[in-house]
């Protein structure tokens, strides 16, 4: 079945540091969504790729869906303590939407 | 926040007792799905509904069961909880399938059910 991985687990940065979190898959995918949850919260909607190749913004969150569509990325220039969280990605293909296991943030003051 | 409601928010149960979670919204959105979330594993779909009665297992699915008699209700029970159940269950909803272009999906607060 489909696979999506995603690394690092977790990640230590200093506030004003930049985090990346890269999300692979077996299988190309039809998109990808990105979601994050807050410390004992819920998973929030953060942002849907569609397109081979396709970049999105969001403030100083960049969302990267790959060429092949099978892999993605989130990059968080000058991490902020509101930061602090999973962010997971979600591969769809058909009727499955797959998460990968998270990558957990966390930002020191 | 999307207008969902998951009960009971927490719970601990026997081994081998029924216990069933419900998932109420407020969106009269179509599709609706149950899914735990474990450490390392992130979020597993048991089983989602696409519309009332119209129900389809997810890649744990083994140990669960659904029901929708109500597009706003959304019933997940585990026939004779086992301890491996334990873990945060989250409902999500979502107006259209997911893997279209433009959906959101929205997620409940969670329930947390511990088996002992």
């Amino acid at each position: 079945g489909q696979q999506v991985m995603q690394i690092p687990q977790y990640q230590h940065v200093q506030e004003g540091e930049d985090f990346t979190t890269y999300c692979n898959s077996s299988t190309t995918l039809s998109n990808i969504q990105w979601y994050k949850q807050r410390p004992g919260g819920h998973p929030v909607f953060l942002i849907q790729l569609v397109k081979s190749g396709e970049v999105k913004k969001q403030k100083r969150l960049t969302f990267q869906f790959g060429e092949a569509k099978k892999n993605s990325s989130l990059h968080i220039t000058a991490t902020q303590t509101t930061d602090v969280g999973t962010y997971f990605c979600a591969g769809t293909q058909g009727n499955m939407l797959t998460f990968g296991g998270g990558t957990r943030l966390m930002v020191k003051p | 926040d999307a207008g969902i409601t998951q009960s009971p928010r927490h719970k601990v149960t026997e081994t081998g007792t029924p216990v069933t979670l419900r998932c109420h919204q407020t969106e009269n959105h179509r599709y609706m799905y149950w899914y735990r979330q474990d450490p390392g594993h992130g979020l597993r779909l048991i089983h989602y509904s696409y519309g009332v009665k119209d129900t389809d297992k997810g890649e744990v699915s083994d140990g669960y069961s659904v029901s929708r008699s109500k597009t706003e209700d959304f019933l997940l029970t585990l026939e004779s909880a086992t301890s491996s159940q334990t873990s945060v269950y989250f409902c999500a909803i979502s107006a259209l399938r997911t893997g279209l272009s433009g959906n959101t999906i929205y997620f409940g607060e969670g329930s947390w059910l511990t088996v002992v």
